[in-house]
């Protein structure tokens, strides 16, 4: 199976800073991953899939890029809402296995 | 809208089973790959299982290979996940959720239902 690590484990950025999360999966798996963000109490929601296509709805501070084996979400400006856990999963085969996240909080 | 409600969860003995659903609306399930995710108490997402959107294929954890078994009823748009011989680990919550029919992303999740494995 293909492990996912996120890094760092907690990030702690001032609101209006920007955040950089990275995603590294210990076999290539193109460009095939997708990140979610989850808030306490919540379900995860798409906010990037293809390694760089913002899903629906998602504003613009949130990018992704990489491919192979090294991903990275940017956030540009944090804003309050997005103080949350981030996950990125890898679909390029079976079993589907996620990161096992980022807490983003606020400094 | 994407609807996707799970039920069947609740508190239950080691080594016992328990089924789940997840009650589809909003789109046409009988297109769609669906899976089951979940999520430990303050853990992280856990993938479980995941079935093609015609029923025909399956795969699975490895954790739960064996003891889980994923299927899908497209004319009642519903998908399971028959759960047996229940640990303590398998406590969590568990989330339907839908994977998009232009490429395999998740797109589209539940609430989740709470499994709690205890005696």
């Amino acid at each position: 199976e293909i492990v996912m690590t996120q890094s760092p484990g907690t990030l702690s950025v001032s609101p209006g800073e920007g955040a950089t999360l990275s995603c590294r999966a210990s076999q290539a798996v193109s460009s095939n991953l997708a990140w979610y963000q989850q808030k306490p109490g919540q379900a995860p929601r798409l906010l990037i899939y293809r390694a760089s296509t913002r899903a629906n709805g998602i504003p613009a501070r949130f990018s992704g890029s990489g491919s192979g084996a090294e991903f990275t979400l940017t956030i540009s400006s944090l804003q309050s809402e997005d103080f949350a856990v981030y996950y990125c999963l890898q679909y390029y085969t079976w079993p589907r296995t996620f990161g096992q996240g980022t807490k983003v909080e606020i400094k | 809208q994407v609807q996707l409600v799970e039920s069947g969860g609740g508190v239950v003995q080691p080594g016992r089973s328990l089924r789940l659903s997840c009650a589809a609306s909003g789109f046409t399930f009988s297109s769609f790959g669906m899976h089951w995710v979940r999520q430990a108490p303050g853990k992280g997402l856990e993938w479980v299982a995941a079935i093609f959107a015609d029923g025909n294929s399956k795969y699975y954890a490895d954790s739960v290979k064996g003891r889980f078994s994923i299927s899908r009823d497209n004319s009642r748009n519903t998908l399971y996940l028959q759960v047996t011989s229940l640990r303590g680990e398998d406590t969590a919550v568990y989330l339907c959720a839908r994977e998009s029919n232009s490429d395999w992303y998740i797109d589209s999740w539940g609430q989740g239902i709470q499994v709690t494995v205890s005696s």
